[in-house]
């Protein structure tokens, strides 16, 4: 079975500072996806990042980058530029392809507790 | 940009009742999950629902777990006799393919007294 691991339950850092968010999973498989959720204090969960394990490019969103590292089985999130309303709850989230019978289920991370400093 | 929709936002039961929580996938979208988060705990997967099926139920869905597609539109969660363990954050999702991003509803906050 896979398992997502977050060490880091709570970080803070100053508005407009760089901060980085590690996960480590585990896993036997070589292709499969890995995500970056947030769930900010509304609790709603919103996708921010997706990398697919068999791309060497690291992806981005915007603000958001992702430092894939697949042999280290390291994928953390680096947010530039932060902004008060990145505060919220940040999962790391791995996904293994099922071949379509619906059962791509997601397995997450604890979560890191982001705060926002002004 | 289209949404995953759930109702009630927070529902208060009592202990051995039955609840119905509802969700509206995104319209095109094929596959159906449920999920939970404990207050303060990590999300888990309970079941995901494709073809009309379930494909895939984890440990924590057990028999007093049911899901329904009873129209085009609408996913439900039943559970049938409420415990107070049943207490969470309940979020429906949908993914329009295989290996496709899941998208999360709001969530429904159960609470059972």
């Amino acid at each position: 079975a896979q398992t997502v691991t977050q060490s880091q339950p709570e970080m803070s850092v100053q508005e407009a500072e760089t901060v980085t968010l590690s996960c480590t999973y585990d896993t036997s498989e070589n292709n499969y996806y890995l995500f970056w959720y947030k769930q900010p204090p509304s609790r709603q969960m919103i996708l921010v990042i997706r990398q697919e394990a068999y791309k060497q490019q690291n992806a981005t969103e915007n603000r958001f980058s992702v430092n894939f590292q697949k042999a280290a089985k390291s994928f953390s999130l680096k947010i530039s530029d932060s902004q008060l309303g990145d505060t919220a709850m940040y999962f790391c989230a791995f996904m293994s392809p099922r071949g379509g019978f619906g059962n791509e289920k997601l397995t997450f991370g604890t979560g890191t507790r982001l705060t926002i400093i002004p | 940009e289209p949404e995953v929709t759930q109702t009630p936002s927070h529902q208060v039961t009592q202990m051995g009742q039955e609840v119905i929580l509802r969700c509206v996938p995104i319209s095109n979208h094929l596959y159906f999950y449920w999920y939970r988060q404990i207050l303060g705990q990590k999300v888990e997967f309970l079941v995901s629902f494709y073809n009309n099926e379930i494909s895939e139920k984890s440990e924590i869905f057990d028999d007093q777990f049911s899901v329904e597609r009873p129209d085009g539109s609408n996913f439900t969660l039943k559970i049938r006799s409420t415990k107070l363990e049943d207490s969470a954050m309940y979020f429906c999702a949908s993914s329009l393919g295989p290996n496709s991003p899941l998208h999360f509803g709001n969530g429904t906050r159960l609470t059972v007294t």
